[in-house]
């Protein structure tokens, strides 16, 4: 069946320091992509997606590019700011046509 | 605003208890979800459905149930609550389609006692 694994956490940076949190998925077909965000005290909202391979999603300065070769998804920040901390899970839709998530990676940036 | 309501944040009950819980969507989405999310597992799917009175089974349906009587709203029922039930519930609603953009509640923190 379809998985996801994500990057292990919990990943501490300083505010302006570069991010990258790391996402590999297994999926028969063409699955979309996404980056869902879970700010403290706070239900899950859409980060950015990617349909197809070599598209690029990106939001609020976040970018993510889904990679078909290497089956990945990994979402980058140039400068991460205090208000980026939160969990962050990757996500995919496959033929099923449901979510399948990572187990999450907790981000905590400090001033 | 699009909008996602679970009926309480945070609820205690005791083992062997019948519990329900509620999830409202304002949205006309066909699609509704449950998941429970723990530490390191990410968030697993318990039950979804596409439409009015039908409902699938996910990953972990075991100890569950739902129910969906009208579009908007998508009961979550655990028939006799475990402590292994202890957990944060997640419901979701989405558009059918291949790009399921999902809109999640805040969640519902529930401790088994």
């Amino acid at each position: 069946g379809d998985s996801v694994t994500q990057m292990e956490g919990p990943v501490t940076l300083s505010e302006e320091a570069f991010l990258t949190i790391n996402c590999t998925y297994t999926a028969t077909g063409y699955p979309s992509l996404f980056w869902y965000v879970q700010y403290p005290g706070e239900g899950l909202q859409l980060l950015l997606k990617a349909t197809k391979a070599d598209d690029k999603g990106s939001n609020k300065g976040f970018e993510a590019t889904y990679r078909k070769e290497t089956t990945s998804f990994h979402l980058e920040k140039g400068s991460v700011q205090v208000s980026d901390s939160a969990v962050y899970f990757c996500a995919l839709s496959g033929s099923a046509r449901q979510l399948t998530f990572g187990s999450g990676t907790q981000l905590t940036v400090l001033p | 605003d699009v909008k996602v309501t679970q009926s309480s944040r945070y609820l205690v009950k005791r083992t062997g208890e019948k519990v329900f819980l509620e999830c409202v969507q304002d949205m006309d989405h066909e699609n509704m979800f449950w998941y429970r999310q723990d530490p390191g597992l990410g968030l697993r799917l318990i039950y979804f459905s596409y439409d009015v009175k039908m409902k699938e089974k996910g990953d972990i349906p075991e100890g569950y149930s739902v129910s969906r009587e009208k579009k908007e709203r998508f009961s979550l029922i655990l028939e006799s609550a475990s402590t292994n039930q202890t957990s944060m519930y997640l419901c979701a609603s989405s558009l059918p389609g291949r790009l399921p953009e999902a809109f999640f509640g805040q969640g519902t923190r529930l401790t088994v006692v």
